[in-house]
């Protein structure tokens, strides 16, 4: 099982430019996250999807699109991308997401450099 | 808002205990999790206290206070391969997870 997948891992972008991050998941889990790790700051969330069709703003949203077209995929859009969104970018997915004890899983990284 | 602090560095010797305290003051509580994060690799989950007192697996320990907005993850009989970050999380009344910024422990032999 190959769990959550990322791609690409990793890719250097020119300011201005869009790009989309993709995640998949192969655990029929309900919930997906996308979070940025930056030194310093621990893990942020940007967007989550609790179950397919529906999102929901993170702590840092802006400039960051999402959508959950099925259960398996949430791709993350940068549409015009700027310095500041240099980062490593971990997708996630949990089973449960209204439980306490939902654990989430998290995907390999994409490292993300913005020129 | 959320607030989490843990120590940014800790060293330790191969064979030695190590732990690493985490300090939360949430909005709501509704669990604490630890995770495991080697360098350039992804997180992986370690621990989830919810209740009050010790939880152990094997090697590691995690221990929950709530009155008292207090974890702490005990990492025992140090291997080198323990050398990572560990980031503390707390699940808030809005049942998102709040990470701290990660302790990093590195195992001298």
């Amino acid at each position: 099982t190959a769990g959550i997948t990322q791609a690409p891992t990793s890719q250097i972008l020119a300011a201005g430019r869009s790009m989309t991050l993709r995640c998949t998941q192969d655990m029929r889990h309900n919930a997906m996250y996308w979070y940025r790790q930056d030194l310093g700051l621990g893990l942020r969330l940007i967007h989550y999807s609790n179950t397919a069709g529906t999102t929901g703003k993170g702590e840092v949203p802006d400039g960051y699109s999402v959508s959950r077209a099925n259960t398996d995929d949430f791709p993350l859009t940068l549409a015009s991308a700027v310095p500041s969104q240099t980062s490593v970018y971990f997708c996630a997915s949990s089973d449960s997401p209204g439980r306490g004890s939902d654990t989430q899983y998290f995907g390999p990284g994409t490292r993300l450099t913005v020129l | 808002g959320q607030n989490i602090d843990q120590p940014t560095e800790m060293t330790a010797t191969e064979g030695a205990i190590v732990q690493i305290n985490c300090t939360y003051q949430t909005s709501g509580f509704n669990g604490l999790f630890w995770y495991q994060q080697h360098a350039g690799e992804a997180p992986t989950f370690l621990s989830y206290n919810v209740l009050d007192g010790l939880e152990e697996k094997g090697r590691f320990s995690s221990f929950l206070s709530r009155s008292k907005g207090y974890s702490y993850l005990l990492l025992k009989e140090l291997q080198m391969k323990d050398s990572a970050s560990y980031l503390c999380a707390v699940r808030g009344d809005d049942y998102k997870l709040s990470f701290g910024a990660g302790t990093t422990v590195t195992v001298r032999a």
